[in-house]
């Protein structure tokens, strides 16, 4: 079965500094894979996906990752970042030929950003 | 447009309860899935509706099961309550419930068994 494991469960940074949050997944044939975004008391948002294609992948709020197929790895980085970056990211993988739509998330990162 | 909307926000149950809860997928979307939600985790798959038939189901007991409306909305219900089902309880639409659409989530209702 697939899973996904995020290597740090907390990670703080400084307003303006890069961060790159880490994510590895359970090999398979091909994978679909997700990143998404949960402000306090709020739902998950898309940040971006990997379905095909190039490996670096952009999304939105300045985030991109790079799917690493020999690595299993989607890693998640931005540049420099805010403080209204600050929420919880989680990682997700897919299988593209399940019909059922499951997405398997890895148990989450929580980005603190300082001023 | 209204996005995905999932009522009641919060609500506390007793042990042994049955609960139900609501979502009303954005306009056109056909697709309704729920994941819990458990303090300190990520989302765990629970079902996926599309139009009306279950296509997926999770590694959840009996007491869990689902159902979707003519108008794509859908209720979760869960029975004979127990403490661990205290969650925050997710909702997602898409157009048609394929991994490779995205899905966007509702704000979650959040239960808590005492």
């Amino acid at each position: 079965a697939q899973s996904v494991t995020q290597l740090d469960s907390q990670v703080p940074v400084f307003e303006e500094a890069p961060v790159e949050l880490r994510c590895n997944y359970s090999s398979s044939v091909s994978v679909y894979l997700f990143w998404y975004v949960q402000y306090p008391n709020q739902g998950l948002q898309l940040l971006l996906k990997y379905l095909s294609g190039s490996t670096l992948v952009k999304g939105i709020n300045g985030f991109e990752a790079e799917f690493n197929k020999s690595q299993t790895s989607f890693h998640l980085r931005k540049p420099s970042v805010h403080i209204s970056d600050t929420a919880e990211y989680f990682c997700a993988v897919s299988d593209p030929y399940n019909q059922g739509g499951k997405l398997i998330f890895g148990q989450g990162t929580e980005l603190s950003v300082k001023p | 447009d209204a996005g995905v909307t999932q009522s009641p926000t919060h609500l506390i149950k007793t042990r042994g309860q049955h609960v139900t809860l609501r979502c009303s997928p954005i306009s056109g979307h056909k697709s309704v899935s729920w994941y819990q939600q458990v303090l300190g985790q990520g989302p765990q798959f629970i079902f996926q509706y599309y139009e009306k038939e279950e296509r997926g189901r999770g590694n959840f007991p009996d007491r869990f099961s689902a159902r979707q409306f003519p108008n794509y909305s859908s209720e979760l219900n869960v029975n004979a309550l127990l403490l661990g089902d205290s969650a925050l309880y997710l909702c997602a639409s898409s157009w048609t419930g394929a991994v490779n659409t995205e899905a966007f989530f509702g704000q979650g209702t959040r239960l808590t068994v005492v």
